[in-house]
């Protein structure tokens, strides 16, 4: 079936590193995929997507490119920030009818200063 | 504002209880859905509705209902709360006419303790 694996928490990186969190899917079709952000007792806020192969999405300074061939849409960022501390959910959608998105379980991200 | 209100945001209730869990909108989104959060396991999907009158199971639809008021109301009822049922939950929205590739938007979420 469908479904999204991300790299299991939590990662600790001192700010101003460089961030990697990788995302594989699995998928019938060509599916959208996401990047949702959760801030410590917030909603999730979509952060960025790609909607076909060989297209980066990107958002403050975030970076992910959609790589079919990979089946990858891992989560890049040069300098990290304390700001960045949060849970990091990639995701998928297909084109169908029911319109559900497929989350993975989320990378729990802390920024040291 | 928010576009995407849920009340309560924390709710605490004994096993056997009735607890409905409320969302509005005012994004004029017709999409809404509901999503439990468990630790370590992402989020998963309770139910959906296109409109008013087009409600769907989700994959964890068992033990909860739903009830689309109007477009911008949609409410998660535990008939008979159980204590796996404490989690986080969450509604989120989306428009159909932002096409096949639209995302959703998230409320705060409500946490959920079932004692």
């Amino acid at each position: 079936g469908d479904s999204v694996t991300q790299m299991e928490g939590p990662v600790t990186l001192s700010e101003e590193a460089f961030l990697t969190i990788n995302c594989t899917y699995t998928a019938t079709g060509y599916p959208s995929l996401f990047w949702y952000v959760q801030y410590p007792g917030e909603g999730l806020q979509l952060l960025l997507k790609a909607t076909k192969a060989d297209d980066k999405g990107s958002n403050k300074g975030f970076e992910a490119t959609y790589r079919k061939e990979t089946t990858s849409f891992h989560l890049e960022k040069g300098s990290v920030q304390v700001s960045d501390s949060a849970v990091y959910f990639c995701a998928l959608k297909l084109n169908t009818r029911d319109d559900k998105i497929i989350f993975g379980k989320g990378t729990r991200l802390h920024i040291l200063p | 504002d928010a576009d995407v209100t849920q009340t309560p945001r924390n709710r605490i209730t004994k096993t056997g209880k009735r607890i409905m869990l409320e969302c509005s909108q005012t994004k004029g989104h017709d999409r809404m859905y509901w999503y439990r959060q468990d630790p370590g396991l992402g989020l998963r999907l309770i139910y959906y509705s296109f409109d008013v009158k087009d409600i769907n199971k989700g994959e964890i639809s068992d033990g909860y209902s739903v009830s689309r008021q109007a477009q911008a109301k949609f409410s998660l009822s535990l008939e008979s709360a159980i204590p796996n049922q404490t989690a986080l939950y969450f509604c989120a929205t989306s428009d159909t006419l932002m096409g096949a590739w639209n995302e959703q938007f998230f409320g705060p979420g409500t946490r959920l303790t079932v004692l």
